[in-house]
């Protein structure tokens, strides 16, 4: 079946840092979205993309779909405490109503 | 809003016994989803419904069934619960042709 590969799995980094975190497939998507987890929470939608090159913010939080239509980026500006979580990536693959989830980033942020 | 609600938050069950779990939307969203979070395994799709009155499989459907009883709700049922089933659950939804999904909140089955 369809796959997303989610990079890195976890990382910790200094409060004030950026952060990068993409997702790749192995075919096409339509959209591409990322989602915040915060313990016994469901995902919390943070961007949504559309178009391959679309480039989206949110606050601190920029996201790209890839020109191949196979990838995207995430990236976080100027990282707080309140950051920490799990990352998802996921897609809508074309032709279908389905989303396919990365298997996620775990951010932890050292004041 | 309410947005997705899902019902019951935690459930312990013993192998063998069924239950099922509810999902309530108030957004008119047409296509509802089921997924199950297992640790290190991100979500993965068990059924969806693209629309009232159809449903299909998703990545693991095995040993589970799925109702669209209406626009708003979709349940997912365990027939013969089994300790492979333990997870958190979430139900999710969507208008379709915008593709952003919104999930409730969990169900953590436990099966023992």
């Amino acid at each position: 079946g369809q796959q997303l590969n989610q990079s890195p799995q976890s990382m910790f980094i200094q409060e004030g840092e950026d952060v990068s975190m993409n997702c790749t497939s192995s075919s096409i998507f339509n959209t591409w979205l990322w989602y915040k987890q915060d313990p016994g929470e469901g995902p919390v939608l943070l961007i949504a993309l559309y178009k391959a090159g679309e480039l989206t913010s949110n606050g601190r939080l920029t996201a790209q779909f890839g020109i191949t239509r196979k990838d995207s980026f995430l990236n976080i500006s100027a990282s707080i405490p309140s950051d920490v979580g799990i990352y998802f990536c996921a897609g809508q693959p074309v032709g279908t109503y389905k989303y396919i989830f990365g298997t996620g980033t775990r951010l932890k942020v050292l004041a | 809003n309410a947005g997705v609600t899902q019902t019951p938050k935690f459930q312990v069950l013993k192998t063998g016994q069924s239950m099922t779990l509810q999902c309530a939307q108030d957004m008119n969203h047409n296509s509802m989803y089921w997924y199950r979070q297992d640790p290190g395994m991100g979500l993965r799709l068990i059924y969806y419904s693209a629309s009232e009155g159809t449903t299909d499989k998703g990545e693991v459907p095995n040993g589970y069934n799925v109702s669209r009883l209406n626009k708003r709700e979709f349940s997912l049922r365990l027939e013969s619960a089994a300790p492979s089933q333990t997870s958190v659950y979430f139900c999710a939804s969507s208008e379709a042709q915008l593709g952003e999904a919104f999930f409730g909140q969990g169900t953590r089955l436990t099966v023992v």
